[in-house]
């Protein structure tokens, strides 16, 4: 089934540790992006791929890196977690016509403790 | 600047009751508008777009570009319609193609019985 999958849901991890979040998608799209949302304000885009091996910085200035290795799979990575970067890490992907629906993920909520 | 601004944080009505969430945008050129819907325990998913000019669950909006404003509108509100609104511009001056939306901080909508 066509769909776009984010691990783990929910994330506690101390401050200094390395993460990965996981982003998969078997929508068969080339556009994939990753929003962040903190309780009660926008969803801002901190990053976005046009396809393998592109890669840009969003609106929102991230201390976060991501990779486009694979078209379907597209991971965001904090070298050192921090209590700042706690918050929800929503990824989604779209098609490749212009202003096409995004189709997001469950979204995976990170608190640095 | 590109901004959308949700003014409600929560909107509570009864079951029948008309419902309209506001959305205003601040954007110099002609948006793509649309409004994304998140269900209690859902992904975001995409409710309509000003393009498509259809009726979504009930649901219209209606662009207007003189007052910059793209309110939801539903005359007769359901239990089912309790969720989380969000209203989101897609600029079309956008750089290289991609799909970049711009969220404002969303409504809760709340139908009691």
């Amino acid at each position: 089934e066509a769909d776009i999958y984010q691990t783990p849901r929910y994330l506690v991890i101390g401050t200094g540790k390395k993460i990965t979040l996981e982003c998969s998608q078997t929508m068969g799209h080339d556009k994939m992006y990753w929003y962040q949302q903190d309780p009660g304000m926008e969803l801002h885009l901190i990053h976005y791929s046009y396809g393998v091996n592109s890669t840009e910085k969003g609106d929102l200035s991230s201390e976060s890196t991501v990779s486009r290795i694979r078209t379907e799979h597209f991971p965001l990575t904090l070298e050192s977690a921090r209590p700042s970067h706690t918050s929800q890490y929503l990824c989604a992907s779209s098609g490749d016509r212009v202003n096409t629906e995004a189709f997001f993920g469950q979204g995976t909520r990170l608190t640095v403790v | 600047a590109q901004r959308v601004t949700q003014p409600e944080k929560l909107l509570s009505v009864f079951k029948g009751a008309p419902v309209e969430l506001k959305c205003n945008y601040s954007y110099s050129g002609s948006p793509e508008l649309f409004w994304y819907v998140q269900y209690s325990r859902q992904r975001l998913q995409l409710l309509l777009r000003h393009i498509s000019r259809e009726s979504i669950k009930g649901f219209t909006a209606d662009l207007n570009k003189g007052e910059t404003s793209f309110h939801l509108k539903k005359p007769f509100a359901q239990e089912e319609d309790s969720a989380m609104y969000y209203c989101a511009l897609s600029p079309n001056s956008f750089s290289g193609g991609y799909n970049k939306l711009i969220f404002g901080a969303g409504t809760r909508l709340a139908v009691h019985p």
